[in-house]
């Protein structure tokens, strides 16, 4: 299985200051096709997880700009250019380039 | 407006048989696959597997095959996840997700399974 590792585990954050999270995985993710098979999801405090970002780089429906990724094969970094309030949850990466789907530990973002 | 409604929160003992559903509705259900998500605090996200609503096909991640039953039927746009035999391991939080290729594009809302003597 493909593993992939987040960090930080926790990330205290101040609103309107940018913030990073970090995905390493075991094994490249980058497609013959030129895409990257990683998804990130955000899990807000008593809600399911919902698709953040898929396939690389691509927003999902709704998802504000200040969201990107950078990144490609192994290493990844959603980036958040200015954190809102409502930004606050668990963020998790998940590989989608080989089943069984696999899934980072979580990075959770807080508000200090 | 694509909505996935899962079926409510089950307690059981250890050895009891359990099955939990999920219906899809705003989209043609035959299309996409469903797949299901396990929470726990221990383990975290876990991907358990997927079924194609279209002929009820599972595939199943290696850490829960054999232990769970995935199926689905179209005609009530349903898909389900069953167990013969929990263990106490098996508590958690159950979603599934409404898969577009591998990417979860949405989540059902949860169902919280305790497995207790």
């Amino acid at each position: 299985d493909i593993v992939l590792t987040q960090s930080p585990v926790s990330l205290p954050v101040t609103p309107g200051e940018p913030a990073s999270i970090s995905c390493r995985s075991s094994q490249s993710l980058l497609h013959s096709n030129g895409i990257d098979y990683l998804d990130w999801y955000v899990q807000k405090p008593g809600q399911s997880p919902q698709l953040l970002i898929y396939l690389g780089s691509s927003r999902a429906s709704g998802v504000p700009d200040r969201f990107s990724v950078s990144g490609s094969g192994t290493d990844f970094t959603l980036k958040i250019s200015r954190v809102a309030a409502e930004d606050v949850g668990v963020f998790y990466c998940m590989q989608t380039l080989q089943l069984p789907l696999t899934f980072g530990g979580g990075t959770r973002v807080d508000i200090k | 407006e694509v909505h996935l409604v899962q079926s409510g929160a089950e307690v059981k003992q250890p050895g009891e048989s359990l099955t939990i559903s999920c219906q899809g509705s705003g989209y043609s259900f035959s299309t996409y696959s469903i797949g299901w998500v396990r929470q726990t605090p221990g383990t975290g996200l876990q991907w358990m597997g997927r079924v194609d609503p279209y002929d009820s096909h599972p595939n199943y991640s290696p850490s829960f095959e054999g232990h769970v039953t995935m199926s689905a039927d179209k005609t009530l746009s349903t898909a389900f996840l069953q167990w013969k035999s929990l263990r106490s391991s098996d508590s958690g939080v159950y979603y599934c997700t409404r898969m577009d290729g591998h990417s979860s594009e949405n989540w059902g809302q949860g169902t919280l399974v305790t497995v207790s003597s």
